[in-house]
């Protein structure tokens, strides 16, 4: 199993561009997650999916917007890229989202937008 | 509004030594769980340890134990025979429901 993948792993944007971030697992995990890590900061939740075709706001759900058409892959789509989005973004699943499943992180993207 | 909050920034231990870090949460619920994180240099974030509030008994894995304390809504980390590949980020997590919410988190220097 590859876990939870992401791409990019770096990219630099400029103001008002705009991009999708990848992120596919290959656990059959139903529930998937989007944060974002500010420097020294935890993890803010910005979207989760509790199952292909649903979608929910989380904590800072503004200026992204997600999709889920399928159990696998979750993207997290960028509109007009703003200097404050500029952040480490992180997907994770989970089997189930509540109890003691953990969530099974993804290696990051870093994303600066200038 | 749940909060979880993690006192020490940044903390030290020599190499072999114990090290505790301290985790406070407020929440008014009954049921509910705790994790801690681990987030090397790497980025990836790995579970080091989890405890289920109902159970009074302190989780262990290995080296990592907690102190869970449910009336003073605290939970920490007790790092025993600290090594060089223990130093990195801490979270502390709190997930009720579909929530889950994590702390600022504690980085950790291990002194050779």
């Amino acid at each position: 199993n590859a876990g939870v993948t992401q791409t990019p792993k770096f990219r630099i944007l400029k103001i008002g561009q705009s991009m999708t971030l990848q992120c596919t697992q290959d656990m059959n995990h139903n529930y998937m997650y989007w944060y974002r890590q500010d420097p020294g900061m935890g993890l803010k939740l910005i979207y989760y999916s509790v199952g292909a075709g649903i979608t929910d706001k989380g904590e800072v759900p503004n200026g992204y917007n997600v999709s889920r058409s399928t159990t696998e892959d979750f993207p997290l789509r960028l509109e007009l890229a703003a200097p404050s989005q500029t952040s480490v973004y992180f997907c994770a699943s989970s089997y189930l989202a509540s109890g003691m499943y953990e969530q099974y992180f993804g290696p990051g993207t870093r994303l600066t937008v200038t | 509004a749940q909060t979880v909050t993690q006192s020490q920034p940044e903390m030290s231990v020599q190499e072999a030594e114990t090290v505790t870090l301290s985790c406070t949460y407020d929440t008014s619920e009954s049921d509910y769980y705790l994790f801690w994180y681990k987030q090397p240099p790497s980025r990836q974030m790995i579970l080091v340890i989890r405890q289920e509030a109902y159970k009074q008994q302190n989780a262990t894995e290995n080296r990592f134990s907690v102190n869970f304390q449910k009336a003073a809504k605290s939970f920490s980390l007790k790092i025993s025979d600290s090594q060089l590949g223990d130093a990195a980020m801490y979270f502390c997590a709190y997930r009720i429901d579909d929530k889950i919410i994590f702390g600022k988190g504690t980085r950790l220097h291990i002194l050779p």
